[in-house]
């Protein structure tokens, strides 16, 4: 079954050192989504992405934050200079259309660690 | 705007009895709603969802749910509980935004099955 793939699956990193999440989306998807979940905290909607923009993004997807998808597999997420409240659980996930209702399929994650 | 309340934080059965999760929603329009399972170090994994075709909505691993417009609740159960079946579950509402579908996701219900 195809699934959606992220890596690192763990990350450590200085705080101010730039991050970047790599996700590899199933194959026939069109929309891509990020979000993170804090240790403790509910799973937060940061950014959703279609036809190589970004459609949607919330309050907590500032400047420091930017999506990507550099080719035609891969779609990134990129932190600038990280915070300790960065550190996280990070889900790339999609879905082949944007109507409510459509399955939005998951990965197993990108476990981010700021000190 | 949509929202989730997951109105157990902790739900703890037998194996072999029934599992109840609860959850209600706010939607100020038709909404979709999922439940997701997420098992200790992995990704979200849907275990089914209601797009207001039936009611009742059967998923994965002999869980269902009911839509209950009237009171507007989405609760999960199955009739006998599993070993396997701990882990912790997440109730979802989606709505179609300017570019994307967007989850809201409740704060979770850890299941706990004991021997």
């Amino acid at each position: 079954e195809p699934e959606v793939t992220q890596t690192p699956s763990h990350q450590v990193t200085q705080m101010g050192q730039e991050v970047i999440l790599r996700c590899v989306p199933i194959s026939n998807h069109l929309y891509f989504y990020w979000y993170r979940q804090i240790l403790g905290q509910k799973v937060e909607f940061l950014v959703s992405f279609y036809n190589n923009e970004i459609s949607e993004k919330s309050e907590i997807f500032d400047d420091q934050f930017s999506v990507e998808r550099p080719d035609g597999s891969n779609f990134t997420l990129k932190i600038r200079s990280t915070k300790l409240e960065d550190s996280a659980m990070y889900f790339c996930a999609s879905s082949v259309s944007g109507s409510s209702g459509n399955t939005i399929y998951f990965g197993e994650g990108s476990w981010l660690t700021v000190v | 705007a949509q929202s989730v309340t997951q109105l157990d934080s902790h739900v703890s059965v037998s194996e072999g009895t029934p599992v109840l999760l609860r959850c209600n929603y706010s939607s100020s329009y038709s909404p979709s709603l999922f439940w997701y399972v997420q098992h200790p170090n992995k990704g979200l994994q849907l275990l089914l969802k209601y797009t207001s075709a039936a009611t009742l909505v059967k998923g994965i691993n002999g869980f269902e749910a009911e839509f209950k417009k009237s009171e507007t609740s989405f609760h999960l159960t199955k009739p006998s509980a599993h070993m396997s079946d701990a882990a912790e579950y997440f109730c979802v509402v989606s709505g179609p935004t300017g570019g994307g579908n967007k989850l809201t996701f409740g704060t979770g219900t850890q299941l706990k099955v004991e021997l």
